[in-house]
């Protein structure tokens, strides 16, 4: 049972562009929703996160969108770079403090 | 510098052994995480611990054991591990609460059984 759905599983954007990433949940009582990025070779982490209470939060490049009507959330990244090549994981859990359920994760290739 | 750390970094070994993946972190959290990850990416929760001797399973069933004798220690054993063992193993913590910075995840392990 898949109750975070992540999409794309790869994507290819040019440098300077715009990465979007969609993540869609379940369950109406996760209250966190955070965004990991992983480099390879390397263990995942926190890029960004978010709660319910608010639609957008921004930090740098970063943007997280939340719908919380369509149970959606989106990762935008501006201007985008080579080195944010990586692969990103959105993720969700219930309540504070408690284990997270990740999506399966999107392969982004930023080209020059 | 606060940080969690995972070794050995990359193992190979034999089916048929017993092996233990080691885990500490040094930021005091109490809540501590396995996750299994598979080559195409996904990551699967396998153990996790809310505090010294307290461990549960997690999402995806496996043959592995932990133990949390220490708040820092959490190590992940495979009594006879088989082919359908080899990937990779993260570890990661969080503090009680968990706010806003979420969790610190370990390099990982990568084993392979052969």
């Amino acid at each position: 049972q898949q109750q975070v759905k992540q999409s794309p599983q790869s994507l290819i954007v040019q440098k300077g562009g715009i990465s979007i990433i969609n993540c869609a949940y379940e369950n109406t009582a996760f209250d966190y929703f955070p965004w990991y990025q992983q480099f390879p070779g390397k263990g995942p982490a926190l890029l960004i996160a978010i709660r319910p209470d608010v639609s957008e939060k921004k930090e740098g490049r970063f943007t997280i969108s939340f719908n919380k009507s369509a149970k959606q959330f989106s990762l935008h990244i501006m201007d985008s770079q080579p080195g944010d090549s990586a692969t990103y994981f959105c993720a969700a859990s219930r309540g504070g403090g408690n284990k997270l359920t990740f999506g399966t994760g999107t392969q982004l290739k930023v080209e020059l | 510098e606060a940080d969690i750390y995972q070794t050995p970094r990359y193992l190979v070994i034999g089916t048929g052994k017993k092996i233990t993946l080691e885990c500490s972190q040094t930021m005091g959290h109490d809540k501590m995480y396995w996750y299994q990850q598979d080559p195409g990416m996904e990551l699967h929760l396998i153990h996790y611990s809310y505090g010294v001797n307290s461990t549960e399973k997690g999402d995806l069933s496996s043959e592995s054991t932990v133990s949390r004798i220490r708040t820092e220690h959490f190590p992940l054993t495979l009594e006879s591990a088989r082919p359908s063992h080899t990937s990779q193993y993260l570890c990661a913590s969080s503090e009680l609460g968990q706010g806003i910075n979420g969790y610190t995840f370990g390099s990982g392990t990568r084993l392979t059984v052969v």
